[in-house]
């Protein structure tokens, strides 16, 4: 596509439901990066994608996030349980390769009431 | 590891002054650097990027950037803001993943 989709827009979940976060990437990059930003604040990397490699997941929080990516295409980023602190924009950005630069999805806005 | 520190939380300049947004880095080796910018509600643009080539790199919106090796700076300027230019600018390093600083905050009084 010709860019970064995202989806949903923004999702409303109850304490203790689990929420699935969508992207997909702009066609044909093997990288794939997923980024946290609460509200004021700036990104916080969670998780990282390239081509068939093992993901680098050194920045999940806690072990209720997970994330998987099928080739080189669509990331589904998974909170279970979510926790009021889940609260936040979860953005996705792609890039060619390990060394341009990313492009980034509109985000996901996610409030845990 | 790679880090970035950018001085300022908030930047405050009158239409038509020059901007600058301050940014240093630390990386253990030569790197890639980023300056994006985040208008309300809206996503993350790419506004230029250093990747080993010339050190004064220019981008879009007349924003340039200019790395200097010896105090490991990349300082983000404008000779004359215009009230678009009002936004959140990060300051980015690649290293195995984009390492963001914590953002400027730039308004543009008229």
């Amino acid at each position: 596509g010709a860019g970064v989709s995202q989806s949903p827009s923004n999702k409303v979940t109850e304490k203790g439901k689990d929420v699935e976060l969508r992207c997909d990437p702009i066609s044909g990059h093997t990288a794939l990066y997923w980024y946290r930003q609460r509200l004021g604040q700036g990104l916080e990397f969670l998780i990282y994608f390239q081509g068939n490699s093992a993901p680098d997941k050194s920045g999940l929080p806690s072990d209720r996030f997970s994330a998987e990516r099928t080739g080189e295409s669509v990331s589904t980023l998974t909170i279970q349980r979510t926790q009021q602190e889940d609260s936040a924009v979860y953005l996705c950005a792609s890039s060619s390769s390990p060394n341009t630069e990313a492009f980034f999805g509109q985000g996901t806005r996610l409030t845990v009431v | 590891a790679q880090s970035v520190t950018q001085l300022d939380s908030h930047v405050s300049v009158s239409e038509g002054t020059p901007v600058l947004l301050r940014c240093n880095y630390s990386s253990s080796y030569s790197p890639s650097l980023f300056w994006y910018v985040q208008h309300p509600n809206k996503g993350l643009q790419l506004l230029l990027k250093y990747t080993s080539a010339a050190t004064l790199v220019k981008g879009i919106n007349g924003f340039e950037a200019e790395f200097k090796k010896s105090e490991t700076s990349f300082h983000l300027t404008k000779p004359s803001a215009h009230m678009s230019d009002a936004a959140e600018y990060f300051c980015v390093v690649k290293g195995q993943n984009f390492v963001f600083g914590p953002g400027t905050r730039l308004s543009v009084l008229p």
